[in-house]
């Protein structure tokens, strides 16, 4: 099953935002292999955290990610209006298995 | 950079096959293991299968198993699934993308759009 993420969050420009990915001791409390993709209407996703707490390079430094247990958390900091996308989290599962989350819907008020 | 791109998706009846093929560019091909994941309409993400860089590995996730077939030809640098035994379900927009295993997915194509309705 999908890793639990609120349906949407919402901020004003200049202002932080912060995602939670929920799963269990199986995969995201069980590993440190959490990625995080930021995906806009019709594109591909984008992998914007990796490892957890990795930013590739070319992804602004507002974007940070973080785990506490099993869960796993992504914060956009200094909003601008094309963070705006849908956002999803993922997780190694065990066995050779990958999960998704169920996606948060970003909004730039 | 790294480039992916799709292609091979189309509309099939149920129960019907296709193959999808993914052609990478801007990195070494052959060092890299890929995978495949699926959006259904209007859906989240679903991880389908993956292929070590020598074929030597694959998985795959227990909806697909038995019906997907996922290869890889380093020498054409590109990867493969088929899929046979097709269902309604199996509606989505599918995506090749490296993957460092155990890492999730990386780097993405632009998706091929696979729809099975009769």
């Amino acid at each position: 099953s999908a890793l639990t993420q609120p349906p949407s969050a919402s901020g004003s420009p200049g202002q932080s935002v912060t995602i939670s990915c929920t799963g269990t001791n199986s995969d995201i409390g069980g590993y440190n292999f959490v990625s995080w993709y930021q995906q806009y209407p019709g594109k591909a996703p984008k992998v914007m955290i990796y490892e957890v707490d990795k930013r590739p390079s070319g992804v602004p430094d507002r974007f940070s990610g973080s785990k506490a247990g099993y869960t796993a958390s992504l914060t956009v900091s200094g909003l601008q209006p094309d963070d705006e996308a849908e956002y999803y989290c993922s997780s190694y599962a065990g066995s050779n298995t990958y999960l998704f989350g169920t996606g948060t819907t970003v909004t730039v008020l | 950079q790294v480039q992916l791109v799709e292609s091979g998706g189309g509309l099939v009846k149920p129960g019907g096959s296709l193959r999808l093929s993914c052609v990478g560019s801007g990195f070494v091909f052959n060092d890299y293991h890929m995978g495949w994941i699926r959006q259904a309409p209007g859906k989240g993400l679903e991880w389908l299968s993956y292929i070590s860089y020598s074929a030597g590995t694959i998985y795959y996730a227990d909806s697909v198993k038995g019906r997907f077939t996922i290869s890889r030809d380093n020498t054409r640098k590109s990867v493969y699934l088929q899929m046979n035994s097709l269902r309604v379900d199996d509606t989505a927009i599918y995506y090749c993308a490296t993957q460092d295993k155990p890492n999730p997915p990386h780097h993405w194509g632009q998706g091929t759009q696979v729809t099975v309705s009769s």
